[in-house]
């Protein structure tokens, strides 16, 4: 069946540094990749979309890239900041009516 | 504009009680969704609409059923509460029509409810 998992132990990183975070599919192939942030308490919000014909995308400080051969996207966050501490949940679509199928999540922890 | 909203923001129930959960949207989406999120399990599919009149089921649905009368409200229901329903529960909606799919486009979620059933 189709997975898609995220490394489900929290990420620590220093202020400034670069923060990555992975997300593996298994057993498919998405047509692309969404990514949310989600704050305690809060529902997830959209950050940006990669199609599996992309090979990266950018956005401000974010950038995703699409690995169809590692079966693999990864997010990164440069120049973090103690804001961008929070939870990133990747999701790829599963069949019709636009459903999608979420990973557990990443906590990411930027330290000032 | 609100969002998607929803009501009540905690509830706590006792096993074997009934309630609906309300889904609100102001951006005249077509699609909407019931999720429930667990420490460990992600976000998890609970029922979906396509449109207006219409629901399915998504990975979880058993325990639950769902209505959705009015385009812009989607109503979770639980008519035999049990204690493995304790969760938070969100919903979502989504541009696009059932013929055009709009696949690419991005959910919008609510704030949740976070529901106890002692």
């Amino acid at each position: 069946s189709q997975k898609i998992e995220q490394n489900s132990e929290a990420l620590n990183i220093q202020e400034g540094k670069t923060a990555t975070l992975t997300c593996n599919y298994t057993n498919y192939s998405p047509a692309y990749l969404q990514w949310y942030r989600q704050d305690p308490g809060r529902g997830p919000v959209f950050l940006l979309l990669i199609r599996e014909n992309e090979k990266e995308k950018r956005k401000e400080r974010l950038k995703v890239t699409f690995d169809t051969t590692l079966k693999q996207s990864l997010f990164h966050i440069t120049a973090s900041q103690p804001a961008d501490s929070a939870t990133y949940l990747c999701a790829s679509p599963l069949g019709q009516g636009g459903k999608l199928i979420f990973g557990q999540g990443t906590e990411l922890s930027v330290k000032p | 504009n609100a969002g998607v909203t929803q009501t009540p923001k905690f509830r706590v129930l006792k096993t074997g009680q009934s309630m609906t959960l309300l889904c609100a949207q102001d951006m005249n989406h077509e699609y909407m969704y019931w999720y429930r999120q667990d420490p460990g399990m992600g976000l998890r599919l609970i029922h979906y609409s396509v449109g207006e009149g219409t629901t399915a089921k998504g990975e979880v649905p058993d325990g639950y059923n769902v209505s959705r009368l009015k385009k812009q409200n989607f109503l979770l229901g639980l008519e035999s509460a049990a204690p493995s329903q304790t969760s938070v529960y969100f919903c979502a909606s989504r541009k696009g029509t059932a013929t055009s799919g709009g696949n690419y486009n991005e959910q919008f979620f609510g704030p949740g409810t976070r529901l106890t059933v002692l």
